[in-house]
Formats: C-alpha cells, sequence, structure tokens
C-alpha cells in the first residue's frame, strides 16, 4: 500500500459527459502529479502541482484541469469526453528530495 | 525531450531462467533514473533509483545497474510471482517538478 488513495476505482460513463477522479496523497506529501496510461501510450504525464500551485505541465489535453486544494487533496476533471480518453488515471506523490514516484492504485474510466 | 526506450516488449521466462531487461535514456542531465514493477490494473511499485552510471542496487532476485546511456535490470533464477511488466523512468534535472518520463515496458512472463 503506498498510502496514496484514488477514488473512483472504476468509471463507466458516456461521451460528452464530464468526470472528476479524487487524490489523497501520502501525508506531509506536497507534490501530486497526475498521469495517464492507455494501451497504446503508456504512462505520460499531464500534470503536477505542489502545496496548491501548478509546478509542471505535461501533454494535459485543454478538456482537461486539475487543481490541488489547501488539504492537499487534488482532482482532476475531464469533460467533453470522447472514447479515446478511456484510460487507467494515476495519482502519484513524493516525499521532499526523494525523486522517487508512489502511485495509487489509479481510477479506470471507460468512456462509451 | 526526453526519450526512454524499453526492450525486449515481452518476455517469456522459465522458471529459474535468469535474464535481463534492458531501458535505454536520453536526457540532457539525469537526475535519477528509476525501475518501477507493475501488476495488471494495478499502480506502479517502486523498486529501486540509480543516480549515476556505475550504481547497482539489488532486492531479492532484482539487480538494476546504470551506464551513462542506459540500464539493465537483471532477474536472477525468477519465480512465477516475479511476472509482471516493469517500467523504467526517468527524471530531468532540467524539467520542472521532477516529473518522470516512462518508457513503454517490458512484460515478463516467467512460466513454473
Amino acid at each position: 500500500d503506498s498510502g496514496v488513495t484514488q477514488t473512483p476505482k472504476h468509471l463507466i460513463t458516456a461521451t460528452g459527459q464530464r468526470v472528476t477522479l479524487r487524490c489523497s496523497p501520502r501525508s506531509g506529501d506536497l507534490s501530486v502529479y497526475w498521469y495517464q496510461q492507455s494501451l497504446d501510450q503508456g504512462l505520460q504525464f499531464l500534470i503536477q502541482y505542489y502545496n496548491g500551485e501548478e509546478r509542471a505541465k505535461g501533454n494535459i489535453l485543454e478538456r482537461f484541469s486539475a487543481q490541488q486544494f489547501p488539504d492537499l487533496h487534488s482532482e482532476l476533471n475531464l469533460s467533453s469526453l470522447e472514447l479515446g480518453d478511456s484510460a487507467l488515471y494515476f495519482c502519484a506523490t513524493t516525499g521532499p528530495g526523494t525523486g522517487e514516484l508512489f502511485f495509487g492504485e489509479g481510477s479506470r474510466l471507460t468512456v462509451l | 525531450e526526453d526519450q526512454v526506450t524499453q526492450s525486449p516488449e515481452a518476455l517469456r521466462l522459465q522458471e529459474g531462467e535468469s535474464s535481463s531487461l534492458n531501458c535505454s535514456y536520453t536526457v540532457s542531465g539525469l537526475r535519477g533514473l528509476f525501475w518501477y514493477r507493475q501488476d495488471p490494473g494495478k499502480g506502479p511499485e517502486f523498486l529501486f533509483t540509480l543516480y549515476s552510471a556505475g550504481e547497482e542496487k539489488e532486492k531479492e532476485r532484482l539487480k538494476a545497474t546504470l551506464t551513462k546511456k542506459e540500464s539493465f535490470l537483471h532477474i536472477t533464477a525468477p519465480k512465477p510471482e516475479d511476472s509482471a511488466t516493469y517500467l523504467c523512468a526517468v527524471s530531468d534535472l532540467q524539467s520542472a517538478g521532477n516529473k518522470l518520463t516512462f518508457g513503454g515496458g517490458t512484460r515478463v512472463l516467467v512460466k513454473p
């Protein structure tokens, strides 16, 4: 158990809809990273927050957005969903100065 | 742009048959190279961090090594429970926020 909690574990929705994925980091971790993993793309970095501020941005679509709240939990919002957005979405956190990421169990999104 | 290439894509081993996985990388400046294990439908599990060429780390039947251009994950006398996808990732000194760039992974199947 990494200590990183993600909800929901599974989500099935329709094209055009909007969903919110939630991540609670390990106690004391200030950074939150979001990754998308699909069969043909592997693990792709989306965005990182550090103590409430956006720190780095990767291949995140304009239809997607994220934020980190004062209690350090983070949410990833996915809107105008398309079939191709079906994937596993992982949240990860890191301790100060260590560099390695600790991943949650992921949220599996299926868009029908 | 950072690049990570893993080979082979898949590996079938008999129990006890040792083998090596390769991870070739291109970064502006290596902050760290990371190995993860991922079981189906689960989040990646951290294994090792390597920081400089010549460094080696071991954990049970796994040993990771690092050169200036590649890393190897050696699996000695594997058991069926070593079956998983092994992911390699790099962190670039010039990238904001310590994000990791992942390779496509090597799927390892160990048959009894």
